[in-house]
């Protein structure tokens, strides 16, 4: 079953704005991550941020989690158009490493 | 210098045709996996191998295969193929254990016609 759903389904946004994307999921974390997609590419990694901490910075990146909402955030400060792409949260509630995905979000930032 | 590479990068065949699909890392990484993406973006993890061994077989049809060689490997095999099988499917790895990121291949598109 799915574990994270990602809001909105797509976003699109001027150059210079900011994005923001949310991620819920339902059951209890070892951590949380952010990845991008460029179109036809595979996943880059972002973001880990582990159950017991609330808020990450990498960059223009800012990740916030929120344990007793299940819910998690992804901010993108200053967009560009090369940041352009889909965003997708991933969840990890096992010992094993697996990973389950979201939907993903669909950013467009316009020039 | 590709660290995750995985071919070919498209696929098309004919249903019930065999195929494989090859996957290597260079990062020293002990744990592999395939993912499959289908046409609506969405991502679900098909298995995973820990130094050869598998450790996740997520209810995927016996008709696909994975085979790791070595921990640099995991080429997974798909027989009898079906129209359904058409997706994207990545090949990732990671260092073993939990909060560990995954390093993902760039994908391989598989169209059954």
């Amino acid at each position: 079953s799915q574990q994270g759903e990602e809001d909105p389904q797509a976003l699109s946004i001027q150059e210079g704005e900011n994005a923001t994307m949310n991620c819920s999921y339902k059951t209890s974390i070892n951590n949380l991550q952010w990845y991008r997609q460029n179109s036809g590419r595979g996943l880059v990694h972002l973001i880990l941020i582990r159950s017991n901490e609330r808020e990450k910075h990498s960059g223009r990146l800012r990740v916030t989690l929120d344990t007793s909402k299940k819910s998690s955030s992804l901010l993108i400060t200053a967009s560009r158009a090369a940041d352009t792409a889909s965003y997708f949260c991933a969840t990890d509630s096992s010992n094993t490493g697996k990973l389950i995905f979201g939907q993903g979000t669909t950013l467009q930032v316009k020039p | 210098d590709t660290a995750v590479s995985q071919t070919p990068k498209y696929l098309v065949t004919q249903m019930g045709n065999d195929k494989s699909i090859k996957c290597e890392q260079n990062l020293g990484h002990d744990t592999m996996y395939w993912y499959k993406q289908d046409s609506k973006k969405f991502l679900k993890i098909m298995f995973s191998y820990n130094n050869k061994e598998l450790i996740i077989n997520e209810t995927v049809p016996n008709r696909f295969s994975p085979k790791s060689p070595d921990k640099a490997h995991l080429n997974l095999h798909i027989n009898s193929l079906e129209l359904g099988d058409s997706a994207v499917y990545f090949c990732a790895s990671s260092v073993q254990g939990n909060n560990s990121p995954l390093h993902f291949g760039n994908g391989t598109r598989l169209t059954v016609t």
